[in-house]
């Protein structure tokens, strides 16, 4: 059974205090590994796709990076308002006869970044 | 604007009654999925739909129920056989390639009273 545990499961930094979440992973044949971005009360925007170890992806104050058991995401210098809940999902080698690889999701890690 | 409605965006429902979340999205994705979110917990799956006239359960599909007649449209009924339906309800849609990623609606809060 795929499964994804997110660390630390809340994060508390000062503006402009750098810092990495952890997203550790088991799944059989990884198609693909995602961060999303949840705001309270809205759906999860997303961030990134992950594909094979060693990939790496930018956005802003965001960086992904991926091994074969963990991807972390790094924030450089955050701001105010990068606070949200970022969640960490992974979709595995699709099964039961469909193209359709199940999404398994963490619980996420609540950041809270004070000014 | 392409993207992915809910509606509505609270819902009130009483013991024993059924009730209907409407999700529709306009980014020609032929994949979209339910999924039910609670405090603590990662999202779970409840049922998806990679095709029109198709669909499939997920993890926690007991006491819910899905139809896909549009390729535009994938509401999901919680019936009264959903003993704690309380919760935050997202659809999402994808295409069906190797790059699939899934974009989100703004989701449903649904409350039994």
């Amino acid at each position: 059974e795929d499964q994804v545990t997110q660390s630390p499961e809340a994060l508390r930094l000062q503006e402009g205090e750098s810092s990495s979440l952890n997203c550790s992973y088991t799944v059989s044949g990884l198609r693909g590994l995602f961060w999303y971005r949840q705001d309270p009360g809205k759906g999860p925007e997303f961030l990134f796709t992950l594909y094979s170890a060693g990939e790496e992806k930018e956005k802003e104050r965001l960086k992904a990076t991926l091994t074969k058991k963990e991807s972390f995401l790094h924030i450089t210098a955050p701001k105010p308002e990068d606070s949200a809940t970022y969640l960490c999902a992974v979709q595995g080698r699709p099964g039961g006869g469909t193209s359709y690889g199940k999404l398994t999701f963490g619980q996420g890690t609540i950041l809270t970044v004070h000014p | 604007d392409g993207g992915i409605t809910q509606s509505p965006k609270y819902l009130f429902r009483k013991e024993g009654q059924n009730v209907t979340l409407s999700c529709e999205q306009n980014l020609n994705h032929d994949a979209m999925y339910w999924y039910r979110q609670d405090p603590g917990q990662g999202l779970r799956l409840i049922y998806y739909s990679q095709i029109v006239n198709d669909f499939q359960k997920g993890d926690i599909a007991e006491g819910y129920s899905v139809s896909r007649e549009k390729k535009e449209s994938f509401p999901l009924t919680v019936t009264s056989a959903q003993k704690n339906p309380t919760a935050f309800y997202l659809c999402a849609s994808s295409g069906t390639g190797f790059y699939n990623e899934q974009f989100f609606g703004p989701g449903t809060r649904l409350t039994v009273l």
